[in-house]
């Protein structure tokens, strides 16, 4: 079976600092990556996806993602943060050759962004 | 708004009674999906329909069962309920049944006293 790990539970950065959080997952086969972000109160939304191609993945609000696969990793990149970043962010994997198309999630990362 | 719909938003009910969590996937998609999320747990995945069939059940307990009906509506049923049952529940739904993402729905938040 599939699993995530998202190495930081909790992030505190300045406003215009610069974002990584890493996700390495361990699965033999061939997935499907994603990042979902998590405003408070709100539901989950979708940062980027990876399916394949170039592994450099852009998303939405300036976030992007590298594939590494020889790593197991798909962490996620923000150059310049804001105080409206302030979410907890979740990576999740989708192996393609299980059955139905179940995303296994990591624990998630809380990011707070100082103004 | 994601298009995905849950009700209700919140729900309060006390141990051992039982409770129907209603999801409307957005238009056009075939998937849905039943995700639980708590503190201790994380984001866990409970099971997946396509078109009204079960297609992948994860860490759905036996006191809980959900279904889609030809309306492509699913519902959640959590019975027995107990303490550790109080978490948000998402639904999210998709095209198709394999190889792709999600739109989560707002979720409905259960709490059990």
């Amino acid at each position: 079976a599939q699993s995530v790990s998202q190495h930081n539970h909790h992030v505190i950065l300045s406003e215009a600092a610069s974002l990584e959080l890493g996700c390495n997952y361990s699965y033999g086969g061939t997935v499907n990556l994603f990042w979902y972000v998590q405003y408070p109160g709100q539901h989950l939304q979708l940062l980027l996806k990876y399916f394949s191609g170039d592994p450099l993945v852009k998303g939405i609000k300036g976030f992007e993602a590298e594939f590494i696969k020889s790593k197991f990793s798909f962490n996620l990149r923000k150059p310049s943060v804001q105080w409206s970043d302030t979410a907890e962010y979740f990576c999740a994997v989708n192996a393609l050759k299980a059955a139905g198309n179940k995303l296994t999630f990591g624990g998630g990362t809380r990011v707070l962004v100082k103004p | 708004d994601s298009g995905v719909t849950q009700t209700p938003k919140h729900l309060i009910t006390a141990t051992g009674q039982r409770v129907t969590l209603r999801c409307s996937p957005r238009s056009g998609d075939l998937s849905v999906y039943w995700y639980q999320q708590s503190l201790d747990q994380g984001l866990q995945f409970l099971i997946q329909y396509y078109n009204g069939e079960e297609r992948a059940k994860g860490n759905i307990l036996e006191r809980f069962s959900a279904q889609q009906f030809p309306d492509l509506h699913s519902e959640l049923n959590l019975s027995s309920l107990e303490l550790g049952d109080s978490a948000l529940y998402f639904c999210a739904s998709s095209v198709a049944a394999q190889g792709t993402g999600y739109t989560f729905g707002s979720g409905t938040r259960l709490t059990v006293v």
